[in-house]
């Protein structure tokens, strides 16, 4: 069965202090691994997209990186404004399939 | 910058009645997608939509939901009758291509049956 799983679920960091979410898939035939943000009561707002594993892309003080089994988002140095809820989804056929998501949480 | 817009933003509806739920999807997007969200859970696919035919649908897409692209700039979803359990956050995605797979979401229509 196609899975995604986000660990943490929570995670308070003060600003500054860099981290790392995980995405975790068992997915047959993946055609794509994707990063949302989400704020609350807004959908979600694309991010990233990752094809292959060894792929790494970058945005701001985001970057993201992608294995054969997890993928994961690394925030450098955030900021207050980065808190919100990070979601990973893998596309298999013409669906997606969303993990449950890591609220992140930034303290000044 | 273009973005995929829902109306209304929120619908209270009593069970068993009928419901349609809007999308305008950006513009040279020809995927369109249907996604809820049921209150602190996790964003579940409801079902894709191509030249103007299903191309894939979740169990939760049952016989009450049906998808319609009424004119060239429109999406609905239509639920025939609602359920208590349909409350959630409803949101409308498109996607340039189908090799891309960016999908980009609206902002939702908050579905409330009682």
């Amino acid at each position: 069965e196609d899975q995604v799983t986000q660990s943490p679920e929570a995670l308070r960091l003060q600003e500054g202090e860099s981290s790392s979410l995980n995405c975790s898939y068992t997915v047959s035939g993946l055609r794509g691994l994707f990063w949302y943000r989400q704020d609350p009561g807004k959908g979600p707002e694309f991010l990233f997209t990752l094809y292959s594993a060894g792929e790494e892309k970058e945005k701001e003080r985001l970057k993201a990186t992608l294995t054969k089994k997890e993928s994961f988002l690394h925030i450098t140095a955030p900021k207050p404004e980065d808190s919100a809820t990070y979601l990973c989804a893998v596309q298999a056929d013409d669906k997606i399939i969303f993990g449950k998501g890591t609220r992140l949480h930034i303290l000044p | 910058e273009p973005e995929v817009t829902q109306t209304p933003s929120h619908q209270v509806t009593q069970m068993g009645q009928e419901v349609i739920l809007r999308c305008v999807p950006i513009s040279n997007h020809l995927y369109f997608y249907w996604y809820r969200q049921i209150l602190g859970q996790k964003v579940e696919f409801l079902v894709s939509f191509y030249n103007n035919e299903i191309s894939e649908k979740s169990e939760i897409f049952d016989d009450q939901f049906s998808v319609e692209r009424p004119d060239g700039s429109n999406f609905t979803l239509k639920i025939r009758s609602t359920k208590l359990e349909d409350s959630a956050m409803y949101f409308c995605a498109s996607s340039v291509d189908r090799s891309t797979y960016e999908q980009y979401f609206g902002p939702g229509t908050r579905l409330t049956v009682t």
